[in-house]
């Protein structure tokens, strides 16, 4: 299995313009998260799918995030419109059953 | 709400030394617990996952414990090497989705 995989890689923006995060789990996982990194605060969890459901979007820091997984291969998380706060690396996890967690390469993303 | 430490927050040993690093936790209620390792600018690899019902788990010169009564896990390496140098995160699986909630990490340089 190629992983959890995450597009693109590097994104760079300008502030106010829409971002699209994309993740794609491993095969027959049924929980898929997305994640923040920042130094000022670590690893946040944003927000976590079952079944592609959402189930807790608790931590998505404001109504300018949303995500969406249409089926069981692919999540995205969409910022509009992005701000220089923003800027963090994203990543995106899958698990099965809830057990071990297996993370992505991450998108680091930088607002202007 | 479920609260992660890690202690120390940086760790610089000569090539060869055994170390421990520490993580804490809040609240008991947890269904595994994973240790992370994390490369400058990378994602993050599973090193292991305690479940909540093991006291310890190993894999190669890795060795974790899982005291969870009193809220605490000590990853023990043994005969570090300068490859070892890396960001080292705790993560505890809790809720209802299991979902992680991670320490601020120990950052780990193994001296030649």
């Amino acid at each position: 299995d190629a992983g959890v995989i995450q597009s693109p890689r590097h994104e760079v923006t300008e502030m106010g313009q829409e971002v699209t995060l994309r993740c794609k789990p491993i095969s027959g996982h049924d929980y898929l998260f997305w994640y923040r990194q920042t130094m000022m605060r670590g690893l946040e969890l944003l927000i976590y799918f079952n079944n592609n459901v959402p189930i807790d979007d608790s931590g998505m820091p404001e109504d300018r995030f949303s995500a969406k997984m249409p089926n069981a291969s692919f999540s995205t998380l969409k910022i509009q419109p992005s701000e220089p706060r923003d800027s963090a690396v994203y990543f995106c996890a899958s698990s099965f059953v809830s057990d071990e967690q297996y993370f992505g390469p991450g998108t680091r993303l930088t607002v202007t | 709400k479920q609260e992660v430490t890690q202690i120390p927050a940086a760790l610089s040993v000569p090539e060869g030394e055994n170390l421990v690093l520490n993580c804490s936790f809040t609240d008991s209620a947890i269904y595994n617990l994973q240790w992370f390792r994390q490369d400058p600018g990378k994602g993050l690899t599973s090193l292991l996952l305690i479940q909540s019902s093991q006291r310890e788990q190993t894999s190669g010169r890795l060795n974790a414990s899982l005291d969870k009564s009193s809220g605490r896990s000590t990853l023990y390496i043994a005969a570090s090497q300068p490859g070892d140098s890396a960001t080292y995160l705790c993560a505890v699986s809790s809720g209802s989705a299991r979902q992680l909630t991670f320490g601020s990490g120990t950052q780990l340089t193994v001296l030649p």
